[in-house]
């Protein structure tokens, strides 16, 4: 089944130690996004790629950097996380026209010490 | 900007019963509406939505929303509340703008948890 993958599911890092999660997709879908979901929140969007262009929302931290080296990997690297940001980071990917729906992987909880 | 209101963010029905969760939304173009679903540390399902073709949508697992544009509404229901229908429930809003480059910007709201008892 076509499905979108995230890895590892559960992620636990120190406060200030660099940690990277991934996301893997076999939907062919050439855009993907970041979203971060707090707890009781709604899910934000941090940035999303449209084939290898990089978009960042506004309000993303600099802390939050993300890399696609192809179609069906996207990670998303914290550069120093804070306990502020413990939180499940939500992949998602569509196609690129605007109506199309986003499909979401199952998230990576992260937790911070 | 876009907006989502999801009023009760936790509403409890027993098996059998009607669910109705609400959300209203603020939007400056004509807009695209989203339910999705969100099982415990899963991620998001698509239930249904609408794209201005028919304002009643049905979606999967016999839940339905009806856009009403007089009043800023898309309100989802289900006749009949099964337990595994407990879950946490998102509306999401996106206008026709693309982001940059492609895709859609989804704006939700935060969310309505589900409790179905017996």
């Amino acid at each position: 089944d076509a499905m979108v993958i995230q890895n590892p599911r559960y992620q636990v890092t120190q406060f200030g130690k660099p940690v990277t999660l991934s996301c893997s997709q076999t939907l062919n879908h050439n855009v993907m996004y970041w979203y971060q979901q707090k707890s009781s929140q709604a899910p934000k969007l941090l940035f999303h790629y449209y084939d290898k262009d990089f978009n960042n929302e506004a309000d993303t931290p600099d802390n939050f950097q993300s890399r696609r080296p192809n179609t069906s990997f996207c990670f998303l690297d914290i550069r120093s996380p804070g306990l502020g940001d413990a939180a499940m980071y939500l992949c998602a990917t569509s196609r690129a026209e605007g109506t199309e729906t986003q499909y979401f992987g199952p998230g990576t909880r992260l937790l911070v010490l | 900007a876009q907006s989502v209101t999801q009023l009760g963010s936790h509403v409890s029905v027993s098996e059998g019963a009607l669910v109705l969760l609400r959300c209203n939304y603020s939007s400056s173009v004509p807009p695209y509406l989203f339910w999705y679903v969100q099982y415990p540390n899963q991620g998001l399902q698509l239930l249904l939505k609408y794209t201005s073709a028919a304002t009643l949508v049905k979606g999967i697992n016999g839940f339905e929303a009806e856009f009403k544009k007089s009043e800023t509404s898309f309100h989802l229901t289900k006749p009949s509340a099964h337990m595994s229908d407990a879950a946490e429930y998102f509306c999401a809003v996106s206008d026709h703008r693309v982001l940059t480059g492609g895709g859609n910007k989804l704006t939700f709201g935060t969310g309505t948890q589900l409790k179905v008892e017996l």
